[in-house]
């Protein structure tokens, strides 16, 4: 079964913070993704990366920032956090086009 | 861009009935449909992936069909269960480098 772990399941920082998430996916995955979801608006797509050191922006990029250094670990780096940041970010991993595995979450809270 | 829509939002329903969750999107160009469960503070578990080349996807009490060119699934649920219980999301997939979200619909089973 693939694995696609978070580093934490909750997290508090404080505003201006640099925060890191971590993911590791066991399964060889060329994709990775970020995700945050927020109430009525879903998830929403913040980084993806296809390969090692490669990167692409998504639908809500500003503010974060991402690192693949590895295959199987991707890490989206918030460089100064801020109270709007607040919310569930989800780590995802795939195999090309295929059946998307994610994490448990990590719940972030910036005070 | 690529939307996703999902209805009901919220649907409650007495154990035992069959049920149909729909999802909706405006470009019919796509690689792949998923419909996924999630639990509360919990990430997100793949139930079924329709390649767009097929017409439905089964696995256990669970149904998924999709008809590109009208830009629709369903999800249809047999026999439910009080563990049915969770919200369900649907993610299209155009390229293979992300998937589009619904915002889910939220399923209650009444023992």
């Amino acid at each position: 079964d693939v694995k696609v772990t978070q580093s934490s399941r909750y997290l508090v920082k404080r505003t201006g913070e640099k925060v890191f998430l971590e993911c590791v996916q066991d399964m060889d995955h060329e994709n990775m993704f970020w995700y945050r979801q927020d109430p009525g608006l879903g998830l929403r797509l913040i980084y993806f990366s296809y390969d090692v050191k490669m990167k692409e922006k998504g639908d809500i990029p500003e503010g974060y920032s991402v690192s693949r250094e590895k295959k199987e670990r991707f890490s989206l780096i918030l460089e100064s956090a801020s109270t709007n940041q607040t919310s569930m970010y989800l780590c995802a991993s795939s195999f090309g086009p295929s059946r998307g595995y994610f994490g448990p979450g990590t719940r972030l809270t910036v005070t | 861009k690529q939307e996703v829509t999902q209805i009901p939002a919220a649907l409650s329903v007495p154990e035992g009935e069959n049920l149909v969750l729909n999802c909706s999107f405006t470009d019919s160009a796509i690689y792949n449909l998923q419909w996924f469960r999630q639990d509360p503070g919990k990430g997100l578990t793949s139930l079924l992936l329709i390649q767009s080349s097929q017409r439905e996807q089964t696995s256990g009490r669970l149904n998924a069909s999709l008809d590109k060119s009208s830009g629709r699934s369903t999800l249809y649920i047999a026999a439910s269960q009080p563990g049915d219980s969770a919200t369900y999301l649907c993610a299209v997939s155009q390229t293979g480098n992300q998937f589009y979200f619904g915002t889910g619909t939220s399923l209650t089973v009444i023992p």
